[in-house]
Order: C-alpha cells, then structure tokens, then sequence
C-alpha cells in the first residue's frame, strides 16, 4: 500500500529553464493538492486537482505555473521559465473521493526540492 | 480570510517532559483540524485529525483537543523523547483547501 510518491525528489534547474514535478497520489484517491513551502515560511496551498479538473488555483502564480490532472497517470506541476525565487520544497497531497464535503484526511508525499541556480 | 498562529515557534526540553503545543485560529467555520509532524529535508506526516464535531483525539502518546468556540486547538505529548523532535504544524480546512500554521519546532535533548 505505497504512499503518495513525489518524483523527483530534489531537482536542479538553471534561470529560465523549465521543471516539472510529478505526484502519484495513493490508490483509490482521486484528489490532489499541490503546496509550496518556502525557507522559513509555512506552507501554502497553490492548486487542488481533480481527475482531469482544476479545481481550484487561487494560490498559483498567474504566470509559468501550470498544473494537471490526466485521467491516467500522475499529477504534473509545470514551472516555465524558472527564477531563483522559485527554489523551495513542493509537496503533493492526495485524499480520497469526499465523503462529506472537507472533512477528508490528506496524505502527503515527501516533496520535491527545487533548486534553482 | 483564515489565520493560523502557532505558539511556541520553538521548544527545547529535557526528554521525559510532558507538552503542549498551541494552535489558534481567528475563523471557527471549519470541518477539521489535523496535526502534522515534519523531520528536516522531509514531507508531512499525519499525527491526529479531528473533526468539526469531535473535541479531540487520542493516539498513543498524543492527545489534542480542539476549542472551536475559543479557537484554539492544543497538542499534548507526554513523556517526550529524543526522536519526538520535529516541526509540529497544525492545518485549519475550512472548505476544501487547509490553511497552516508555521510550525513549532520541538527539541528534545537527552
């Protein structure tokens, strides 16, 4: 019963080059959240999937963030065109099909961690 | 808009000790609250998670209650160890995208 999987763990990326984060989320779940945390700071929410639906990006940057959740395979958060800013840990979360609305358990992968030179 | 303070930002104890750590929160509309534990260089793991209507939750050696009326909610580990020491972060969900706090983090030395 493997976890929420993150690839790849720690990923290096000179100014203007692109990088793309993957998520597995745990069997049976068809909810994804992405977060970025920054040194230092706390984490905050940047989009939630669902299978081929974004629904919700109000905590994503308007510009060379992008993120998808295909009917098959994993989630994938896009960054174009990277700045030194952009280096932090971003995390993955997965929760099942909602029972009732927000009362689900979310489950988090190890990250990844961006570092941009 | 949700805001999540937690308190202490850090704690250094002699293991053995009993503590509480402290989340509050400004709006008391939420479905759950979860406790997560995070080791340097790692992701979240979840520690206890308690619903709107539960007033807390039990897992060996922690406890934590939530107070929605005061807005707060505590984190209690007795007998703490060494391998207790982590960054503790509270999550508040008040729909489906959780707000959280920055963390306490915990050292507890030999």
């Amino acid at each position: 019963n493997a976890g929420v999987m993150q690839n790849p763990r720690h990923l290096v990326r000179r100014r203007g080059q692109e990088a793309r984060l993957r998520c597995s989320p745990m069997k049976g779940h068809s909810h994804v959240y992405w977060y970025r945390q920054l040194p230092e700071e706390g984490l905050k929410f940047m989009v939630y999937l669902q299978k081929e639906n974004i629904i919700d990006e109000s905590g994503m940057p308007k510009e060379r963030f992008s993120a998808e959740f295909p009917k098959e395979g994993p989630s994938i958060l896009r960054i174009q065109q990277v700045v030194r800013g952009d280096s932090a840990a971003y995390f993955c979360a997965s929760s099942p099909p909602r029972l009732a609305r927000g009362q689900n358990e979310q489950f988090f992968g190890p990250g990844t961690r961006l570092t941009v030179l | 808009k949700q805001e999540v303070t937690q308190i202490p930002a850090a704690l250094s104890v002699p293991e053995g000790e009993n503590l509480v750590l402290n989340c509050s929160f400004t709006d008391s509309a939420i479905y759950n609250l979860q406790w997560f534990r995070q080791d340097p260089g790692k992701g979240l793991t979840s520690l206890l998670l308690i619903q709107s209507s539960q007033r807390e939750q039990t897992s060996g050696r922690l406890n934590a209650s939530l107070d929605k009326s005061s807005g707060r909610s505590t984190l209690y580990i007795a007998a703490s160890q060494p391998g207790d020491s982590a960054t503790y972060l509270c999550a508040l969900k008040g729909s489906y995208i959780p707000t959280f706090g920055r963390g306490t983090s915990l050292i507890v030395h030999p």
